[in-house]
């Protein structure tokens, strides 16, 4: 069964610009998440989407956006990047019934010039 | 709220030694505790999780967490620490209710000296 997959694994983008990053779950989940890490904040939790609808949001600004497709699939958006935006960008996927365990992808690095 | 503390955001064992990665939380209702490895540039990998069954878990490459509801903690331990355990490891706590919105911990690195 093939895992969480995340395209792409690395950018680089200046300040001011947009993102989007892309996350395939595993086959049969219908819950993505997303996480931003960073050294100095740790994992933080972005938003939850299941079955194309968001579930759970964190604490970020309107800035970041996501959306989930019919196949599951999952995009995030970052608009008017800023320096501290610069992260490890995490998705995680799960069955999204019950105590599901996460499963994570490899990350996308997001570099912010 | 819930809410991770990992005590020691580094610790270092030798080889062979004990490793013990201290796990404490808060939550409002009865948790589900995970413990997740992070190898250098790569997601997180779940090593075990606790889901209000038995409360002594085990996990993958030998290691194993307790569940103590009076101190609220959820300690990850392996007997004998081997030089792949080297690592960052997190600890999260989920509701399990609303949807799949984890809380973690700030992370543990483990050094493993030979």
């Amino acid at each position: 069964k093939a895992g969480v997959t995340q395209t792409p694994r690395y950018l680089i983008k200046t300040r001011g610009q947009q993102v989007t990053l892309s996350c395939s779950p595993i086959s049969g989940h219908r819950s993505v998440s997303w996480y931003q890490q960073t050294p100095g904040q740790g994992l933080q939790f972005l938003f939850e989407y299941f079955s194309e609808t968001q579930r759970n949001k964190g604490n970020f600004p309107g800035r970041f956006s996501g959306r989930q497709f019919s196949n599951s699939r999952s995009e995030m958006n970052v608009s008017t990047l800023e320096l501290g935006d610069s992260a490890l960008y995490l998705c995680a996927s799960s069955r999204g019934t019950g105590i599901g365990e996460q499963y994570f992808g490899p990350g996308t690095r997001l570099t912010v010039t | 709220a819930q809410s991770v503390t990992q005590l020691g955001s580094h610790v270092s064992v030798s080889e062979g030694a004990l490793v013990l990665l201290r796990c404490n939380y808060s939550s409002s209702v009865p948790p589900y505790l995970f413990w997740y490895v992070q190898y250098p540039n790569q997601g997180l990998q779940l090593l075990l999780k606790y889901t209000s069954a038995a409360t002594l878990v085990k996990g993958i490459n030998g290691f194993e967490a307790e569940f103590k509801k009076s101190e609220t903690s959820f300690h990850l331990t392996k007997p004998s620490a081997h030089m792949s355990d080297a690592a960052e490891y997190f600890c999260a706590v989920s509701e399990g209710r609303t949807g799949n919105q984890f809380y973690f911990g700030t992370g543990t690195s483990l050094t493993v000296i030979p």
